[in-house]
This record gives structure tokens, sequence and C-alpha cells, in this order.
């Protein structure tokens, strides 16, 4: 079974600009979270989605955001990006939100 | 807050057996994962407790105390591709939201 997949790999964009994130989960599953990671933040949660609903979101600004399509692939938006978003983005995804979440490879964002 | 708090660093012997701790506030509490990142990987999911006591699987186990906000990861016979952050996440309340500790990064030497 394929597992979570995330695309792009890499993306280099600017302050300013807005950029689109991609995920989709393994087969079967519905519930789909986003989260950031920093060295100096570590991982930290920025949405969840079930069913196309969005369930949780984390501490971040409005200029994150994020949806779920029918086929529960997921998309995760943000604008007017700023240096300080440079971060690798992974999508995890599980069965059902209590089940163990298994991580895509990430989206490494830097912003010049 | 709802702080997970483990060791930034630790440092083994191939063969060794290891244990990497972690604690969290009680209230709300609905499920501990421990996984594992190499550097510029992904991570990977080792293992899940939502009561308490011992998971065994394999090399690894992991262990919960709810009463105490109290979780391990025991690693044995310790190989150098065991060297990885191992990263204690924990489920507050409904839904998928995971909170992550910072990482134990741990060093495996021969």
């Amino acid at each position: 079974k394929a597992g979570v997949t995330q695309t792009p790999r890499y993306l280099i964009k600017t302050r300013g600009q807005q950029v689109t994130l991609s995920c989709s989960p393994i087969s079967g599953h519905r519930s789909v979270s986003w989260y950031q990671q920093t060295p100096g933040q570590g991982l930290q949660f920025l949405f969840e989605y079930f069913s196309e609903t969005q369930r949780n979101k984390g501490n971040f600004p409005g200029r994150f955001s994020g949806r779920q399509f029918s086929n529960s692939r997921s998309e995760m938006n943000v604008s007017t990006l700023e240096l300080g978003d440079s971060a690798l983005y992974l999508c995890a995804s599980s069965n059902r939100p209590d089940q163990p979440q298994h991580f895509g490879d990430g989206t490494r964002l830097s912003i010049l | 807050g709802q702080n997970i708090d483990q060791p930034t660093e630790m440092t083994a012997t191939e063969g060794a057996i290891v244990q990497i701790n972690c604690t969290y506030q009680t209230s709300g509490f609905n499920g501990l994962f421990w996984y594992q990142q190499h550097a510029g990987e992904a991570p990977t999911f080792l293992s899940y407790n939502v009561l308490d006591g011992l998971e065994e699987k394999g090399r690894f186990s992991s262990f919960l105390s709810r009463s105490k906000g109290y979780s391990y990861l025991l690693l044995k016979e310790l190989q150098m591709k065991d060297s990885a952050s191992y990263l204690c996440a924990v489920r507050f309340n409904q839904g998928g939201k995971l909170i992550f500790g910072q990482g134990t990064e741990l060093s495996v030497k021969p």
C-alpha cells in the first residue's frame, strides 16, 4: 500500500508570495493532519481534517489555511509568506483521528 | 499548558539498552505515541500506548503510567542504525491533534 504522498518535495518562494502544498493520504485513511517542523520549535500542529471537516486548528495565524477534498486528499495554503515560514511541512494520515498517524516525507519550504 | 518533556540528547553503546523518558501533563490525556526520525527523513511510527503498562514490539518497548504522566521508550540490542531523534507525542482530548516533545537525539557509538 502506498504511503502518504506530499508534493512538491522542495519549494523556494520569496516574501509576500503564497504557496499551496498537497497531501495524498494512505488509501482508505480519512483523517489528515498537518505539522510544521523547524529546528527551534520542533513539530507543531497546524490543522486536522476528517471527512472534509476541520476538527482542530493549531496556534498559527490566519495566513495558514487548509482544506480536505471528498477523496481525502488535502491541501494547505500559506499566504503573504514570511521568512519565518521556512520549515518542513509534514502531512500525516490515519484511518481514524484516534489512531496512529503515518507521515509523508514532507515539503521543505524555503523563503528568500 | 500541554508541555511534553524529554531529554535533549542521549548516548549509548552498540548492543546496549537505552531508556528514553517522556513526561506530560495528565489533564485531558488520550494516548501517547513514539516516533523515530532520522535526519532529513519523515517521522516513522514506533508505538502507541493508551492504557497503563508495557507494549512490546521486537527490540522496542514502550511503557505508560497515566497517573504519573510518564512514559518511556526502551530500545534493546542497540544498532548503529538506531541513531536518530525519538519523538514523544501526546493526544489530548478528542481528535487527532498531537502535541510533540522536542525529541531526544540518540547517538549509538561502536
